[in-house]
């Protein structure tokens, strides 16, 4: 079974620049999550998708950031302009929501480094 | 490799009572962070608590403590005085540098 794949696995660019996080989640998962993760804060959650639509994106820190999932098999998350201190590891991940908890599987993650 | 685990996948309290999770790792780094996570029905990730592993000292949030062995790679939550808003999945977590480890999670209920 494949996981959650998320691309690319480091980006590093300069500040202003756009940049964009891909993630295909697991087939047949119909949420879709995705975190920032630093040393700090640990894992902030950015955005949630239900059924590929948004269901909560308050923890998107501001109108820079974006984030699509146009099919059930693709999300992006946007950044434009980039700052430096959006530098963190970013995390997408699915799940299969029916009823109750059910467990989230991580990407390994996008390691974005902005200069 | 780095693992973590988990090796209580339910447990059961009562309200107010104290519960302890355990959580052990697997690693040959030496500067690397630990976190636990909530997960409520919610179903979003919420951090607990962390913990450095330089830090000698156990990291302590309100209710929630952890006792940090590190040379037996243990990393356990306490949770004291238990309340129903508790109940939820637990993950540990191993982060260092990028990567970042889940356990496979501690399903508690807290009963009234």
């Amino acid at each position: 079974d494949a996981g959650v794949i998320q691309s690319p696995r480091h980006e590093v660019t300069e500040m202003g620049q756009e940049v964009t996080l891909r993630c295909k989640p697991i087939s047949g998962h119909n949420s879709l999550f995705w975190y920032r993760q630093t040393m700090m804060r640990g894992l902030e959650l950015l955005i949630y998708f239900n059924n590929n639509v948004p269901i909560d994106d308050s923890g998107m820190p501001e109108d820079r950031f974006s984030a699509k999932m146009p099919n059930a098999s693709f999300s992006t998350l946007k950044i434009q302009p980039s700052e430096p201190r959006d530098s963190a590891v970013y995390f997408c991940a699915s799940s299969f929501y029916r009823d109750g908890n059910q467990p989230q599987h991580f990407g390994d993650g996008t390691r974005l480094s902005i200069l | 490799a780095q693992t973590v685990t988990q090796s209580q996948p339910e447990m059961s309290v009562q309200e107010a009572e104290t519960v302890t999770l355990s959580c052990t790792y697997d690693t040959s780094e030496s500067n690397y962070y630990l976190f636990w996570y909530k997960q409520p029905p919610s179903r979003q990730m919420i951090l607990v608590i962390r913990q450095e592993a330089y830090k000698q000292q156990n990291a302590t949030e309100n209710r929630f403590s952890v006792n940090f062995q590190k040379a037996a790679k243990s990393f356990s939550l306490k949770i004291s005085d238990s309340q129903l808003g508790d109940t939820a999945m637990y993950f540990c977590a191993f982060v260092s540098d990028d990567k970042i480890i889940f356990g496979k999670g501690t399903r508690l209920h807290i009963l009234p």
